[in-house]
Formats: C-alpha cells, structure tokens, sequence
C-alpha cells in the first residue's frame, strides 16, 4: 500500500500559486519525499525531491514539515500546461516507488 | 537530450499473441524499471533491473517476463495476453538508488490495446 494520501482534485487559478499537500505520517528517518506529475497520455514527469530541508528548483517548490509527517508542493505561478495528475511518493533506497492515488489538479483560465 | 524512449507508442496484439514492448535509454542508468498503468489508476511496479540482476515483484504474474540484453535496452514480454493486460507500460531508469536519494526518469509509454 502507499504511503501516501493526498487529496483526489483540485483547482487552481491561473497565474495563482498551487499548493499540494500530501500526508506521510509513517514516514521513516531516511524515506526521501518525492514528487512527479502525470499529464494524459506521457509518463511521470519529476518535479523535486527531499529528506528533512525545504528545497526548491525551477520548477516547484517543496515545503516539509519539521517531524517530516506532511509535506506540501508548491508551483508558484500555475499555468494551463500544469493540469496534471501530481502524485507524492515517499522511498528508501529499495528501488520501489508505491504510487498513490494522486491529486488531480486543475488549473482554470 | 538524453532520454527513455519507448517504442512503440502504441501496439495492438491479439488475444493470447505474445507481444513484447521495448525501452532503451540514453542515460547510461544502471537500474531499469517496468510499470504497469491501468486505466485511471496509478502506475504500478512489475519487476526491475539492478544491472542484469534481475528482481520481480511478489505479485507479477507469471505471464509477464523481462530481457535485459546490456544497459541500454530492456524489453517486456507477455507470453499470452489477456484483456485484463491492457494498460499503459511504463519504463524507468534510475542510477544506484540504495540511498534513496536518485529520481527515476520515465519514458512515455506504450499502450497496449489487446483485440
């Protein structure tokens, strides 16, 4: 099973910030944080990782929380091209993503 | 730009026909991966190479076997596919990932429509 829940949908204001949580209360001491996304019809796309520190790229954000239980990704300035499918993955070094369910974002003009 | 690249996009086999699909990669990963994604649902792990070591899930049927001929290609099988087969298949490559901390990159799939 994963280890992750994150919210089903949401909709974001294009130009907004999106900003996606994802509970991992079972989290161990060295399960890295990962996220990608999914748009119809590609294969996931990696958007960021992290441990214990916020981390930041081009692309997002990742804000995690001080006992590492949640974590939130952020996409600063959403666009159209940003609907997609984010999914929250938390490993070790086992070489096995669990995918969760996902939440689908929308983002509306 | 180095790459996963799977081919075909999309392929069409019989019922009980075996079909094999194809990934290779540019990344010179020594770890490779193969996913099965069915409609609406998230991507689901079958097996993974670690170099040729070769690593299946509990819970991958038998009908589903993998080649890794050298680092850059690996091909999945299904000897005889069922309805219940049809998906997207994803690869993936990773380098060593025993600390956790290495991102798998995903090819964009095939689609797999059984008649």
């Amino acid at each position: 099973d994963a280890k992750t829940t994150q919210p089903p949908s949401m909709d974001c204001a294009e130009g907004r910030a999106a900003n996606l949580p994802c509970n991992h209360s079972t989290i161990s001491g060295n399960e890295y944080v990962y996220w990608y996304r999914q748009i119809h019809s590609q294969g996931p796309q990696y958007i960021i990782h992290g441990l214990k520190n916020n981390e930041t790229n081009e692309m997002a954000s990742l804000i995690i929380t001080e006992d590492r239980k949640s974590s939130t990704l952020i996409l600063p300035h959403a666009t159209l091209r940003d609907t997609a499918v984010y999914y929250c993955i938390v490993t070790s070094g086992t070489y096995k993503y669990i995918f969760g369910t996902g939440t689908r974002l929308k983002v509306l003009a | 730009d180095a790459m996963v690249i799977q081919n075909p996009r999309y392929q069409v086999t019989q019922f009980g026909k075996p079909v094999t699909l194809s990934c290779s990669q540019t990344l010179n990963h020594n770890v490779m991966y193969w996913y099965q994604q069915k409609s609406s649902q998230a991507p689901k792990l079958l097996f993974h190479y670690y170099d040729k070591d070769f690593n299946n899930e509990a819970d991958t049927p038998d009908n589903f076997q993998s080649r890794r001929p050298n680092t850059s290609f690996c091909f999945l099988d299904i000897r005889s596919p069922g309805l219940g087969d049809a998906a997207m298949y994803l690869c993936a490559t990773s380098t060593d990932t025993w600390q956790g901390n290495q991102p798998q990159h995903f090819g964009d799939g095939t689609r797999l429509s059984i008649l």
